[in-house]
């Protein structure tokens, strides 16, 4: 079946605890990105990867890093998480960017305390 | 500067009843994507459906089609007989495809559909 993976779907953690969210997708696609998802602030892109090894900073970048060593996977990296980095995350893949859509993952609800 | 904008904060109807989506957007761009999503109470996204700038015809899948058009910027979505599995917040999004595109998705607030039994 052609998914994106998330893992873990919840995850509570304190403050500074270094913490990576993974997402895998099986569909061979070039294009991922990582969103967050805020009451009253929308969903909002964080990074992006339009294909092996090259990433961009989204609109809310701070405080996270990702990864692009291989086509399928696109780790969220949160290398000191803090309290306003609670939110609901979604990873998506798209054969590239734009035209064909996008696939979203089932979510990671962070909690940061 | 590219904008969505779903008014619809909330609609409640009654099974069976049609209900029907806004959804206007804002770009300069001439070539761009807009999609509608929803998100259950489950709260994964789910795609429904995707329509280019240069294809304004209408679509329906069964109780949903959607109206685009471009003269006024909008792509609305109208659920037929709506029924309460329905219920979800529903998203539309824009992707812009003009130079400097980084395939990021801007979202609508959502519209959060209530269907009562």
């Amino acid at each position: 079946e052609a998914q994106v993976t998330q893992n873990p779907r919840y995850l509570i953690t304190v403050t500074g605890k270094k913490l990576t969210v993974t997402c895998s997708q099986n569909m061979n696609h070039e294009y991922m990105s990582w969103y967050r998802q805020d009451p009253g602030l929308g969903l909002r892109q964080i990074y992006y990867s339009m294909n092996v090894e090259v990433t961009d900073k989204g609109d809310v970048p701070e405080g996270y890093k990702v990864s692009r060593k291989e086509k399928r996977n696109f780790p969220l990296i949160l290398e000191s998480p803090s309290p306003n980095q609670t939110s609901l995350y979604f990873c998506a893949s798209s054969p590239s960017s734009g035209y064909y859509g996008y696939t979203f993952g089932s979510g990671t609800r962070l909690t940061v305390v | 500067a590219q904008k969505v904008t779903q008014a619809q904060t909330e609609i409640s109807v009654v099974e069976k009843e049609d209900v029907t989506l806004d959804c206007v957007y804002e770009t300069r761009d001439t070539t761009y994507y807009l999609f509608w999503y929803k998100q259950p109470p489950s709260g994964e996204l789910v795609f429904l459906i995707r329509r280019n700038s240069f294809d304004e015809q209408n679509e329906i899948s069964g109780r949903y089609s959607w109206n685009f058009q471009k003269s006024t910027s909008s792509f609305n979505f109208t659920i037929t007989a709506s029924q309460v599995v329905d219920s979800a917040v529903y998203f539309c999004a824009l992707s812009e495809a003009g130079s400097g595109n980084t395939g990021k998705l801007i979202f609508g607030q959502g519209t959060t559909l209530q269907v009562k039994p």
